[in-house]
């Protein structure tokens, strides 16, 4: 079946501009989170969606991030004000994260974000 | 708060000779372990899940890994390294027992095969 799906693959863009990356998340998996990787920082979580609970923003680096989860399934991460550390990939995954045995993340193949 | 530690950001091994990457963890609670594998431009495939079931853990393309509670480790072995294992590989934690599904990364170590 489809895997994860990130949108767009790359995205350039100005300083100080808003930028939405999106994720298609598996069909009927439950969990969403959002990742960040980049050469200074390494791998980073960022967000957590599970359900209908509220997600867990622990990760956020800034206000100026924020995400959201659309009928449980398409996830957006907005980053407002965007500014040059902002530049990395931003990763999705998606898990079925039912009991004990299901929390294996899938995940898509990324947005490599610019800032110039 | 849970922290993986990699030695070794680079490893260069000859084609056939023993793969292994070390990762140390640091958990209150016994952790959910992971080795990720990550092939240039790609995103992230699991090789390997620790899970307190059997210890000594097998997973995909010949890759296994032994959690040791003694010594807070689960590092990743292969018998015989092939050229496409040439990748970025990522350990990882998560706190299930805490709910906390989230994964905590190491920094990675990039693996080279020489033919």
């Amino acid at each position: 079946g489809a895997g994860v799906s990130q949108s767009p693959s790359n995205k350039v863009t100005e300083k100080g501009k808003d930028v939405e990356l999106r994720c298609d998340p598996i069909s009927g998996h439950t969990a969403l989170y959002w990742y960040r990787q980049s050469l200074g920082q390494g791998l980073e979580f960022l967000i957590y969606f599970q359900g209908n609970s509220a997600p867990d923003k622990s990760g956020l680096p800034s206000d100026r991030f924020s995400a959201e989860r659309t009928g449980g399934s398409v996830s957006t991460l907005t980053i407002q004000r965007t500014q040059q550390e902002d530049s990395a990939v931003y990763l999705c995954a998606s898990s079925l994260d039912r009991g004990l045995g299901s929390h294996e993340q899938f995940f898509g193949p990324g947005t490599r974000l610019t800032v110039l | 708060a849970q922290s993986v530690t990699q030695l070794g950001s680079h490893v260069s091994v000859s084609e056939g000779a023993l793969v292994l990457l070390r990762c140390n963890y640091s958990s209150s609670v016994p952790p959910y372990l992971f080795w990720y594998v990550q092939y240039p431009n790609q995103g992230l495939q699991l090789l390997l899940k620790y899970t307190s079931a059997a210890t000594l853990v097998k997973g995909i393309n010949g890759f296994e890994a032994e959690f040791k509670k003694s010594e807070t480790s689960f590092h990743l072995t292969k018998p015989s390294a092939h050229m496409s294992d040439a990748a970025e590989y990522f350990c990882a934690v998560s706190d299930q027992a805490r709910g906390r599904r989230a994964l905590t990364f190491g920094s990675g170590t990039r693996l080279q095969v020489q033919p």
